[in-house]
């Protein structure tokens, strides 16, 4: 599996956007990116998912650069709900895969 | 969307028993379910992979004798933690795999404390 990059760390302001970056460079042409996040003390949530186009639905946006080897995941308006780790995960959609999770990028959103 | 259930949310139990976790999907089948173990500020570290109506596979380093897992039907998977020590105090967390779309989706997680 591809393996990911992710800062470890990044604040921002609640109400403005929130860029949070992720470096695949090996990823395969089969492998999608997946980010998912993690509230404290609760489970994995999914956020969005994609091949090679951007997408966008009512939580993210995710930007694929077009070689695949990085993405941004973008939060319009951050809110203090917001603040959590978020991992990227590159993987492919089949019936053999073991989701893995790395370190992520703890989010911490401040008023 | 996709809701999977995991009960208990916490259990705090005494050194030398056994605690059954839950794991149900909902509103979608699941053949295979995986058991994560999370440790304070650290990420989720699978631990088994369990496939319904077949044994379960463990990850390197996970006693399987210790953590017994069942998944009887395509919604019901469980963990059971037997003999249970201070050191098995974690966080485990289920995952459910729609066997139609590929999709992980996970429980609330169950907060072990053993004393």
């Amino acid at each position: 599996d591809a393996k990911t990059t992710q800062p470890p760390s990044m604040d921002c302001a609640e109400g403005r956007a929130a860029n949070l970056p992720c470096n695949h460079s090996t990823i395969s042409g089969n492998e999608y990116v997946y980010w998912y996040r993690q509230i404290h003390s609760q489970g994995p949530q999914y956020i969005i998912h994609g091949l090679k186009n951007n997408e966008t639905n009512e939580m993210a946006s995710l930007i694929i650069t077009e070689d695949r080897k990085s993405s941004t995941l973008i939060l319009p308006h951050a809110t203090l709900r917001d603040t959590a780790v978020y991992y990227c995960i590159v993987r492919v959609q089949s019936n053999d895969y073991k989701l893995s999770f790395g370190a992520g990028t703890t989010v911490t959103v401040r008023a | 969307g996709a809701v999977v259930s995991q009960h208990p949310s916490r259990v705090i139990c005494k050194s030398g028993t056994s605690v059954k976790i839950e794991c149900r999907s909902l509103d979608f089948q699941a053949t295979t379910m995986f058991w994560y173990r999370q440790f304070p500020k650290q990420s989720l570290m699978l631990m088994a992979t369990s496939n319904e109506g077949s044994k379960a596979t463990y990850e390197q380093g996970v006693e399987k004798d210790k953590f017994l897992i069942n998944h009887a039907s395509l919604t019901l998977s469980t963990l059971t933690v037997t003999s249970a020590h201070p050191e098995d105090s974690s966080f485990y967390i289920c995952s459910a795999r729609d066997r139609i779309n590929y999709g992980y989706t996970f429980g609330s997680g169950t907060r072990l404390t053993v004393v």
